[in-house]
């Protein structure tokens, strides 16, 4: 069994859609992160959690400590956001989830 | 400067050369990483450097040698490499968030 699991692997959605992409790991952490790839491009680094919830723009992540759960939303999906969503859980290395290829439809 | 920069972006290599990756940040992450990614595949962690000491090996061939001479930079020579090492080479840093460079599009022929 993968010590973080994603799900969906792929998810392909209409503009304007409410997105959640759910992250679940099996190991204690110090922080979790949400990462955006594009295609054929390097990684960017949305989001360091280590308890609650942020908020930047129209993406929304939320983690739960004692469930050893977070989710990344993101609202009013738009083209421009299809990308692939890889959550990492950090503790003396950093451990990868598969990734959601995510594909918002215009 | 909250950029990771690797060079170069593309290397075609033959099974025989020897060639080296670089990576440089200026943001005084002391915690700077090397992943091997293949196409539609999640990073794989090949080496983590902290405080510019080798703290992470994971199980990676001898054909490939990390090496981080300061605090901003770090290299990965590359020799006798087998077709299979074909992949994205991102190399990452870390104060807390993790900042990847653009990666380095490797062909071995």
């Amino acid at each position: 069994k993968n010590e973080v699991e994603q799900s969906p692997q792929n998810l392909t959605a209409q503009e304007g859609e409410f997105i959640t992409i759910n992250c679940s790991y099996s190991v204690g952490i110090s922080a979790l992160h949400w990462l955006q790839q594009h295609p054929g491009g390097g990684i960017v680094s949305l989001f360091m959690l280590s308890s609650g919830k942020k908020k930047h723009g129209r993406l929304i992540a939320t983690i739960n400590i004692q469930e050893k759960h977070s989710s990344l939303h993101i609202t009013a999906s738009h083209p421009r956001d299809s990308a692939v969503y890889i959550c990492a859980v950090r503790d003396d290395k950093i451990i990868f989830g598969k990734g959601t290829r995510l594909h918002i439809l215009p | 400067d909250t950029e990771v920069t690797q060079t170069p972006k593309h290397l075609v290599m033959g099974m025989t050369n020897k060639k080296s990756l670089k990576c440089e940040q200026h943001m005084g992450h002391r915690a700077m990483y090397w992943y091997k990614q293949k196409a539609k595949k999640p990073p794989e962690l090949m080496f983590v450097y902290s405080y510019e000491k080798l703290s992470i090996n994971e199980s990676v061939p001898s054909r490939f040698s990390p090496e981080c001479p300061n605090s901003s930079l770090l290299n990965l020579h590359l020799h006798a490499l087998q077709p299979e090492d074909s992949a994205l080479y991102l190399c990452a840093s870390s104060g807390g968030k993790l900042f990847f460079g653009s990666g380095t599009q490797l062909s071995v022929l």
